[in-house]
């Protein structure tokens, strides 16, 4: 299993500043995952990061927008920049480990609750 | 079409009562069939898995898939006010690191 820690847990910011979430995993993993969660709306994967290379983003996420880092095999940020009222959500980093038997099993950490006013 | 339809909610229900949530989807390649629960302000955790078609059992939750119709359940039986959350039904392709996609998640309210 993984343990991730993620921080901070929840902030308040003004539109157009920038907020750099933190997540800590407890042991090193090749794969970490920015995911947004929307109320009513299902978990959105925004980026897959992999230590050494560059973030691999999904269609609507650009780095411009969500630039992400990955020093090493158990840290990642996320940064979402120029912040917009629309940027409100939460956000989470996730790890796949391998549960043996072919199967893996994502771990998440608790979630930032971002609100841009 | 989005690849996971799941139901939303919110659904209430009193202690004790069977609960049944419900994820349909179209991606004939899924394979793995999970269910995440979420209490407020935590992230997702793995409730259970289940590898193609068939049922599992764990406790009081059960856990269907049906390939045939692209449908998956979890059953609670005696619901309990801890029970409260949002449950996550997600799937994945077979074989190594496959990415998981989730459904919207159903808010599930058990009351005293």
């Amino acid at each position: 299993s993984a343990v991730i820690s993620q921080k901070p847990s929840r902030d308040i910011c003004q539109r157009g500043t920038s907020l750099t979430i933190q997540c800590q995993v407890d042991s090193q993993v090749t794969m970490m995952f920015w995911y947004r969660q929307q109320p009513g709306q299902s978990l959105t994967l925004i980026a897959t990061a992999n230590q050494g290379s560059e973030a691999t983003y999904e269609s609507g996420f650009v780095i411009d927008k969500f630039p992400i880092s990955r020093p090493n095999l158990t840290f990642s940020t996320l940064t979402v920049s120029n912040m917009s009222p629309e940027d409100s959500s939460i956000y989470l980093c996730s790890t796949l480990m391998s549960t043996g038997s072919m199967n893996t099993e994502a771990f998440f950490g608790q979630g930032t609750r971002l609100t841009v006013v | 079409q989005k690849e996971v339809e799941q139901d939303p909610g919110p659904l209430s229900v009193p202690e004790g009562a069977i609960v049944s949530l419900n994820c349909t989807y179209s991606n004939s390649a899924f394979q793995y069939f999970m269910w995440y629960r979420q209490y407020s302000r935590k992230g997702p955790e793995l409730l259970m898995y289940t590898y193609s078609s068939g049922n599992k059992e764990d406790g009081r939750f059960t856990a269907q898939v049906d390939k045939s119709s692209k449908y998956i359940s979890l059953f609670i039986r005696d619901s309990q006010p801890s029970d409260s959350a949002t449950y996550l039904c997600a799937m994945s392709r077979s074989g190594g690191y496959q990415k998981v996609t989730f459904g919207t998640g159903t808010k599930l309210q058990v009351i005293p």
